[in-house]
């Protein structure tokens, strides 16, 4: 069975850091590109975060470039997202989410249960 | 920027209803696209790849259609589980990159 579970969530004040790590299990991890997805409060789905299965094809979106860094550790089937500088508009429940591809993007075929990130003074 | 537009972003329908949402892309994505249901405190669940490609396990009431710009996503005859939102998402690699639509809410 796969499982993804994030962690590191929280309540953090404006221009702080927080890391958020998903730990990966049921499956191959080093096979498979990872994702972060956000969902604010009400709101709909926005891909934050990709990366390839050797982490050689990272991409973001364009709010967290030069911010937020997707990374991923295969010999602890983990993958990371360090986020810097948050925002108010941060705040959201934070997925983590495997590819069906393991180079290329392509679709998502596993969830995990979110993590909430709330930044708020 | 390509951008995705989704609608309606809400309906009303009835048990065995045929549902009908849509998708447009404002430039060319062939069939780059896929489709996710997402019930109420859940994480979204694939339904549809690559344009039209069921996922395994999923109703066949389920379908999907389109290349290019314009997309469809149908279910032909609407159960109780199927009140949710409905979210289409884009796909590239060059560069690498993922837009989702803004959801279609279905309700009673």
């Amino acid at each position: 069975e796969v499982r993804l579970v994030e962690s590191g969530g929280g309540l953090v004040q404006p221009g702080r850091s927080l890391r958020l790590s998903c730990g990966a299990s049921g499956f191959v991890f080093d096979n498979h590109a990872m994702h972060w997805v956000r969902q604010a409060p009400g709101k709909g789905l926005e891909w934050v975060a990709g990366i390839s299965w050797n982490g050689r094809k990272i991409g973001y979106v364009d709010s967290v470039k030069g911010r937020f860094t997707i990374s991923r550790d295969n010999t602890k089937n983990s993958l990371y997202l360090q986020m810097n500088s948050l925002r108010v508009e941060d705040t959201a429940l934070y997925y983590c989410v495997k590819d069906s591809d393991g180079y290329n993007y392509q679709y998502f075929d596993y969830w995990g249960q979110g993590i909430l990130v709330t930044v708020s003074s | 920027d390509i951008q995705m537009t989704q609608s309606p972003s809400s309906l009303s329908a009835s048990i065995g209803d045929r549902i009908i949402i849509t998708c447009q892309a404002n430039q060319d994505i062939s069939h780059y696209l896929n489709w996710y249901q997402q019930r109420p405190g859940k994480a979204p669940k694939v339904l549809i790849y690559d344009a039209s490609e069921l996922e395994t396990g999923v109703p066949s009431r389920f379908s999907a259609s389109g290349s290019g710009t314009d997309f469809t996503f149908t279910i032909s005859s609407l159960q109780p589980e199927d009140f949710a939102t409905y979210y289409c998402q884009h796909y590239t690699n060059l560069p690498p990159r993922v837009i989702f639509g803004g959801g279609t809410k279905v309700e009673t």
